[in-house]
């Protein structure tokens, strides 16, 4: 079990300029998350995928987020025109289609100068 | 009013104390409720798991719910300063068998620092 990957960790990237979020979610797991957290916060949930059907968007998500599983396996998560309050850490998580534990990745960090 | 309130803290005790972490939430329909340890800069782990109300036990870990009061607790016994850490309380609506289930709120995190 390698767990939640996400990659890269940490970017830093100009306002206006267009960032992607790769996520590995545990190799069974059917569902996948992203959510978002800031300093100081819990997370906050953004949208999640069973396989590959993007399932619930929260309206946190403008339409400058984009997210994708194709063929329900990883998933990316791309902003575009990024802004500074864009800057959090980017969360993916995953979870079986029966079970209620999620596990979280290790985040990637974004700050927008 | 935030559907799920946690005192952030920071919370100081001596090493061995029993901590105590609390979570309130005004949203009846929770069914099931986490506890995630977060260390600086890093994801949340899962520490414990609960469905509806009672307790469960691991190791040095402890969790109540008490649907009645809306309120759950973690309970940390014999605590070590690797135990310094956030402490995100999470609950669901839903079970992970329904297509809303795994949406998790969390509450705002408790800093917790165990002093040697």
């Amino acid at each position: 079990d390698t767990g939640v990957s996400q990659d890269p960790r940490h970017k830093i990237t100009k306002r206006g300029q267009n960032v992607t979020f790769r996520c590995d979610p545990i190799s069974e797991h059917n569902r996948l998350y992203w959510y978002r957290q800031t300093l100081g916060q819990g997370p906050e949930f953004l949208t999640y995928f069973q396989n590959e059907a993007q399932l619930e968007k929260s309206r946190l998500l403008s339409d400058r987020f984009s997210a994708e599983r194709p063929k329900g396996s990883f998933s990316t998560l791309e902003i575009q025109r990024t802004e500074q309050g864009d800057s959090a850490m980017y969360l993916c998580a995953s979870s079986s289609l029966s079970g209620n534990t999620i596990y979280f990745g290790e985040g990637s960090w974004l700050t927008v100068v | 009013q935030k559907e799920v309130e946690q005192d952030p803290g920071p919370l100081s005790v001596p090493e061995g104390a029993i901590v105590s972490l609390n979570c309130t939430y005004s949203n009846s329909a929770f069914q099931y409720f986490m506890w995630y340890r977060q260390y600086s800069r890093k994801g949340p782990e899962l520490l414990m798991y609960t469905y509806s109300s009672g307790n469960k036990e691991d190791g040095r870990f402890t969790a109540q719910v008490d649907k009645s009061s809306k309120y759950i607790s973690l309970f940390i016994r014999d605590s070590q300063p690797s135990d310094s850490a956030t402490y995100l309380c999470a609950m669901s609506l839903f079970s992970g068998l329904y297509n809303q289930g795994g949406k998790l709120i969390f509450g705002q995190g408790t800093e917790l620092s165990v002093k040697p």
